[in-house]
């Protein structure tokens, strides 16, 4: 079935680093991709997202791109802020395999230190 | 607008008892989730709804019923509350499919505990 890996954390950089968190999937078809964040005691909102192959998402310095070829969705920013503090998921919908339902990888937590 | 709300917030119970929780959204949404969020296991679909008057079984469903008589609201029910259903619950709630695109917007979360 389809499913999403992403790196283990926690990862923590001093504030400014450059961030990457790495995001491999598994799907049959062309899903759409995911990253979502969750702030500490809050729920989950949506980061960026891509549909298509080579389809760049972008939001807040955040950006990641649909590989294909590579099946990934790294998730990079150039120089993070302690606000960036929270747990970072990859998520896929896949309008085939899956119901249209989101796969969620298992969440990277992420510290950034003054 | 308030977007997707979940009733209550904390809740602490006894293994064997019952209760529901209550997720409501006023963005006239068509679809509506439950998910279940446990240390290293990400989010795991307990149950969904494609509208008002329809449920389906997600993931993990065993122990859980879902109702959605009103098209703003979605019920999450536990029957004989088990430990092993403690968790972060999660109500989400997405449009009709428009092209690729689905954004899903979710909840606070409650948070459970079964003693």
């Amino acid at each position: 079935g389809d499913s999403v890996t992403q790196m283990e954390g926690p990862v923590t950089l001093s504030e400014e680093a450059f961030l990457t968190i790495n995001c491999t999937y598994t799907a049959t078809g062309y899903p759409s991709l995911f990253w979502y964040v969750q702030y500490p005691g809050e729920g989950l909102q949506l980061l960026l997202k891509a549909t298509k192959a080579d389809d760049k998402g972008s939001n807040k310095g955040f950006e990641a791109t649909y590989r294909k070829e590579t099946t990934s969705f790294h998730l990079e920013k150039g120089s993070v802020q302690v606000s960036d503090s929270a747990v970072y998921f990859c998520a896929l919908m896949n309008y085939g395999g899956s119901q249209g339902n989101l796969i969620f990888g298992k969440g990277t937590k992420l510290s950034v230190k003054p | 607008n308030a977007g997707v709300t979940q009733t209550p917030k904390f809740r602490v119970l006894k293994t064997g008892q019952s209760m529901t929780l209550l997720c409501a959204q006023d963005m006239n949404h068509e679809y509506m989730y439950w998910y279940r969020q446990d240390p290293g296991m990400g989010l795991r679909l307990i149950h969904y709804s494609v509208g008002e008057g329809t449920t389906a079984k997600g993931e993990v469903p065993d122990g859980y019923n879902v109702s959605r008589l009103k098209k703003q609201n979605f019920l999450l029910g536990l029957e004989s509350a088990a430990p092993s259903q403690t968790s972060v619950y999660f109500c989400a709630s997405s449009p009709r499919r428009v092209g690729r695109t689905d954004t899903q917007y979710f909840g606070p979360g409650t948070r459970l505990t079964v003693l």
